[in-house]
């Protein structure tokens, strides 16, 4: 268990679908991301968090939509994707935005999502 | 913004032998932290080893250590005495007072 749990861990949807990816994190952490991993690529920052307020938003389509009821779980709503949305989605957290720059972050499994 | 480049995509190794992994970084801050993190099979990224810019000494944890070249903004991470369970991707990260940069990952391959 690694302290960040990402659910589901694989996803196939259709372009017309609407669906959720979930994170959960129980480590007391403050700071909350999104990023995609796509092969051959650098992960990409998509969603920043901390205590609970978007701080960070890196031109991401609206097709995918953050929420971040508190400060232990964040969500990432899906509808409408493109087949090049396919990728495998990273969850991560850190005690704060900038005071633990030494820490690192902690990661989930992350979600494979395939779009058809 | 800050580029994090590894310029290798794939190395391999022998088995108890040493490999060296390669990250550059372009950035204009004088305080930063860079990392190395390692990503298996089972998809979690794992925190190998940290480095403090305004630390001169190497950082080493065990088997890991690391290269850091400020000047050349250079951070190589060297195996040593590899082991089968060393086979994953490795990503080099960059961060500052905004958030993480990861460079594109090398994939390792371990060979019996």
């Amino acid at each position: 268990e690694t302290g960040v749990t990402q659910t589901p861990r694989h996803l196939v949807m259709g372009m017309t679908n609407k669906k959720s990816l979930k994170c959960e994190q129980h480590l007391g952490h403050n700071a909350m991301y999104w990023y995609k991993q796509s092969a051959k690529k650098p992960l990409e920052l998509m969603f920043v968090y901390s205590l609970e307020e978007r701080v960070e938003n890196n031109s991401v389509p609206s097709r995918f939509s953050p929420e971040c009821p508190n400060s232990s779980h964040l969500f990432l709503h899906l509808h409408t994707l493109q087949p090049e949305d396919s990728a495998l989605y990273l969850c991560a957290s850190s005690e704060s935005l900038s005071r633990d720059r030494v820490n690192g972050y902690t990661f989930g499994s992350g979600t494979r999502l395939t779009v058809v | 913004a800050q580029t994090v480049t590894q310029s290798q995509p794939e190395m391999s190794v022998q088995e108890a032998e040493t490999v060296t992994l390669s990250c550059t970084y372009d950035t204009s801050e004088s305080d930063y932290y860079l990392f190395w993190y390692k990503q298996p099979p089972s998809r979690q990224m794992i925190l190998v080893i940290r480095q403090e810019a305004y630390k001169q000494q190497n950082a080493t944890e065990n088997r890991f250590s690391v290269n850091f070249q400020k000047a050349a903004k250079s951070f190589s991470l060297k195996i040593s005495d590899s082991q089968l369970g060393d086979a994953a991707m490795y990503f080099c990260a960059y961060r500052d007072n905004n958030d993480m940069r990861f460079g594109a990952g090398t994939r390792l391959t371990v060979k019996p």
